[in-house]
């Protein structure tokens, strides 16, 4: 079946604009994760969905970030009032369940550009 | 939050050479990974251990729970093997919850 997709692939937008990035997991998967990377940086996890709801929401870096989950499967990930700083690859991951003896499938990443 | 440490960040080596690969973390966990960045950015999940050690082609990796640290080793390394390695953990060490990163490994293999 088909991998963990994301979209866009890329994102051009001005400082202080929102942002919805989307990603689909892969079907039959309850757990999604989003992760970002700063260029020449880590992976930072931001957010983990169980289902639709979010038991952890500790690695979202200010209040300006949010995500949903809806029907088990799409997550959307918004930025309002996007930063400069903002600016990365956010990538998402899903696993068949949430837990560590899961193993996680990567998206391609969206690559996020703020003005 | 369980904090990662990798070494070393760059290694550069010869076609043939065995690597070895080092990750340690801080807080106890009961799984850790080891992934697979390619130059274009895609990422691959190599390893999922909670102990011993797992093969897989030339790829083994190994795991002593007791002292916090895993390593990654390749054998007859090849040029496709130039990529970025990176060893995760759980984010607060155990439980359902996303993953934390070491900085990862930068690995080029020349011919």
């Amino acid at each position: 079946g088909a991998g963990v997709s994301q979209s866009p692939s890329n994102k051009v937008t001005e400082k202080g604009k929102d942002v919805e990035l989307r990603c689909d997991p892969i079907s039959g998967h309850t757990a999604l994760y989003w992760y970002r990377q700063r260029l020449g940086q880590g992976l930072e996890f931001l957010i983990y969905f169980q289902g639709n709801s979010a038991p952890d929401k500790s690695g979202l870096p200010s209040d300006r970030f949010s995500a949903e989950r809806t029907g088990e499967s799409v997550s959307t990930l918004t930025i309002q009032r996007t930063q400069q700083e903002d600016s990365a690859v956010y990538l998402c991951a899903s696993s068949l369940t949430g837990g560590p003896g899961y193993e996680q499938f990567f998206g391609p990443g969206t690559r996020l550009t703020v003005l | 939050k369980n904090e990662v440490e990798q070494s070393p960040q760059n290694l550069t080596a010869q076609e043939g050479e065995f690597i070895t690969i080092n990750c340690s973390y801080s807080v106890g966990i009961s799984a850790l990974h080891w992934l697979q960045q390619h130059p274009g950015g895609g990422i691959v999940s190599l390893f999922m251990l909670s102990s011993g050690k797992k093969k897989h082609g030339r790829l083994i990796a190994t795991i002593n729970i007791q002292e916090k640290h895993s390593s990654l080793h390749i054998t007859a390394s090849h040029p496709r093997d130039s990529a970025v390695y990176i060893c995760a953990v759980p984010y607060s060490g155990g439980g359902a919850d996303g993953l934390t990163f070491g900085k990862g490994t930068h690995l080029i293999i020349q011919p």
